[in-house]
C-alpha cells in the first residue's frame, strides 16, 4: 500500500531558529515530491522535486530529494511567526491513475 | 499562479439535507479536478477523481451514492453530499491541475468549504 509519512507531527520553535521537516515515502510509480504550505484555508504550494539531489531554494525555505532513500526534506532557516503553519508533503504517483498521496502533515508553530 | 474557486466557502445545514459545493477553475481549463476531505488537526484525504465528461473515479471506502460528483465543464466541477449527516461535518478541499502549465504535477486548492451539519 502507499504511503507518506512525515515527520516531526508536530514542533514549537523559537524564531530565528532553523528547521527540518522530513517526508518519507513508499509508493509504487512515483513522479514527484511536492511540498505545500497550509494555513487557514488552502495549502499554497511550495516546492516540487522530481530528480534526486537537486535542491530547491526559495528565500529561507530550501528543499531536497533522495529518491534512493526516498525521502525529503523541507529546511526553514531564521523562522518567523508567519512560518507557522501545517506543511504537507504529497507524492503524485499514477498508481492506477494520477493523484496525490498526502502526508500526515507537519504543525510548526514559531513563537516570538 | 493558476486560481481555483470554491463556494460557498461554509454551509450550516439540518441532518437529511443536501449539500452541493461547486469548484471552478478560474483562468485555466481543468480536465481533472480532485475533492479532498479534511478533518481537525489532520492531512488531505483524497476522496475522488473528478474527470470531465465521465464518470468519476472514487477512493476505497468512499460512497458514491453518499458523495455525487459531477464534472459537466472544463471549469467546473460539484459536489453534492446527499443526505447529510453530522458525521459529515468536515472541510472539504477541491484541486485541480493545469495541463498546460510546465508543472503538470503540481495541483492547485481552492479555499475550502467548512460543512457543518446539525
Amino acid at each position: 500500500e502507499d504511503k507518506v509519512v512525515q515527520s516531526p507531527l508536530s514542533l514549537v520553535v523559537h524564531e530565528g531558529d532553523t528547521v527540518t521537516l522530513n517526508c518519507s515515502y513508499e509508493v509504487t510509480n512515483f513522479r514527484s515530491l511536492l511540498w505545500y504550505k497550509q494555513e487557514k484555508k488552502a495549502p499554497t504550494f511550495l516546492f516540487m522535486l522530481t530528480s534526486s539531489g537537486i535542491e530547491k531554494k526559495s528565500g529561507r525555505l530550501s528543499s531536497i530529494l533522495d529518491k534512493k532513500e526516498l525521502f525529503s526534506i523541507l529546511n526553514i532557516t531564521a523562522t518567523q511567526t508567519g512560518d507557522s503553519a501545517i506543511y504537507l508533503c504529497a507524492v503524485a504517483t499514477t498508481s492506477g491513475t494520477y493523484k496525490y498521496i498526502f502526508g500526515t502533515g507537519t504543525r510548526l508553530k514559531v513563537l516570538a | 499562479g493558476a486560481v481555483v474557486s470554491q463556494h460557498p466557502s461554509w454551509v450550516i445545514c439540518k441532518s437529511g439535507t443536501s449539500v452541493k459545493i461547486e469548484c471552478r477553475s478560474l483562468d485555466f481549463q481543468a480536465t481533472t479536478m480532485f475533492w479532498y476531505r479534511q478533518f481537525p488537526k489532520q492531512s488531505l484525504m483524497l476522496m475522488a477523481t473528478s474527470n470531465e465528461g465521465s464518470k468519476a473515479t472514487y477512493e476505497q471506502g468512499v460512497e458514491k451514492d453518499k458523495f455525487l460528483i459531477n464534472h459537466a465543464s472544463l471549469t467546473l466541477s460539484t459536489l453534492t453530499v446527499t443526505s447529510a449527516h453530522p458525521e459529515d461535518s468536515s472541510f472539504y478541499i477541491c484541486s485541480a491541475r493545469d495541463l498546460t502549465s510546465g508543472s503538470t504535477d503540481t495541483q492547485y486548492f481552492g479555499p475550502g468549504t467548512r460543512l457543518t451539519v446539525l
